[in-house]
C-alpha cells in the first residue's frame, strides 16, 4: 500500500513570497489533515478535511494560509505572503475516517523562510 | 493545550524493556488514548491506542490505569531503531493535540 505522498520535500523562499505544498493521501482515505511542526515542538493541526469539506480550520492563520481539497483526494496548502515564523515542517496525514482512526503521515515538507 | 503530561526525555539500554509514562488526569470518559512516535526526519507514526483495557500489538503494549488518569507505553525490548520522540495523545470529539512528547534514547 502506497503511503502519503508530499512534495516538495524542501523549499527555501524569502519572506513575503508565496509557496504551495501538495499532498496525495492514501487511496480511499476520506479524512486529510495538514499539520505545522516547528523545530522542537509537536505537530500542530492547521486544517482537517472530510472528503472535500473543511471540518476544522480553527488554527489556520486565514489571513495568509489557505488550503483546498478539490474532488476529495489531493490537497494543496498555500502560504501567501510567507513570514519568517512560518519556517517549519508541514506534514500531511490521512485516515480512513474521522475520529479515533489511525492517522498515516507523509514525510513532510521542510520550509525555510529567509 | 496537549492535555497530557510526559517526561521530556528517557534513556534505555538496548534489549531492555522501556516504560514510557503519560498523565492525562482530565481525560473524559469517551476520549481514547493514542500513542505516536516520530523518528528523526520523518512524520509521526501510529503506535497503539486504547480506551479502557490494556492493548497489545506487534509494536508495543499499552497499559491503562483503572481510573484512566494515566497510561504507560511498553516497548518490550528496546532496539536502536526505537530511538524517537513518543507522543501520548487524547482523541475524542476534538482533534489530536500533540505536546512535546518524550525523547527516547537507546544505548547500545
Amino acid at each position: 500500500e502506497a503511503g502519503v505522498a508530499q512534495s516538495p520535500r524542501y523549499k527555501i523562499i524569502e519572506k513575503r513570497q508565496s509557496v504551495a505544498f501538495w499532498c496525495n493521501p492514501i487511496s480511499g482515505h476520506a479524512t486529510l489533515y495538514w499539520y505545522q511542526q516547528i523545530l522542537g515542538q509537536g505537530p500542530k493541526l492547521l486544517i482537517q478535511f472530510q472528503n472535500n469539506g473543511v471540518v476544522d480550520d480553527s488554527q489556520l492563520p486565514k489571513d495568509r494560509f489557505s488550503a483546498e481539497r478539490l474532488k476529495g483526494v489531493d490537497s494543496t496548502l498555500k502560504i501567501q505572503p510567507a513570514k519568517l515564523e512560518d519556517s517549519a515542517v508541514y506534514l500531511c496525514a490521512s485516515s480512513s475516517q474521522r475520529g479515533i482512526y489511525e492517522q498515516f503521515f507523509g514525510p513532510g515538507t521542510r520550509l525555510t523562510v529567509l | 493545550d496537549a492535555k497530557t503530561t510526559q517526561p521530556n526525555s528517557m534513556e534505555s539500554n538496548e534489549e531492555e524493556p522501556v516504560h514510557l509514562p503519560c498523565n492525562h488526569s482530565t481525560i473524559s470518559g469517551t476520549d481514547y488514548i493514542h500513542w505516536y512516535r516520530q523518528l528523526p526526519s520523518q512524520g509521526p507514526e501510529y503506535v497503539i491506542h486504547g480506551l479502557t483495557s490494556n492493548v497489545n500489538n506487534r509494536m508495543a503494549s499499552l497499559a491503562i490505569a483503572e481510573d484512566r488518569k494515566s497510561s504507560t507505553l511498553i516497548l518490550h525490548r528496546a532496539t536502536l531503531r526505537d530511538a524517537a520522540v513518543y507522543y501520548c495523545l487524547r482523541l475524542g470529539n476534538t482533534p489530536l493535540v500533540f505536546g512535546k512528547g518524550t525523547r527516547l534514547s537507546v544505548i547500545a
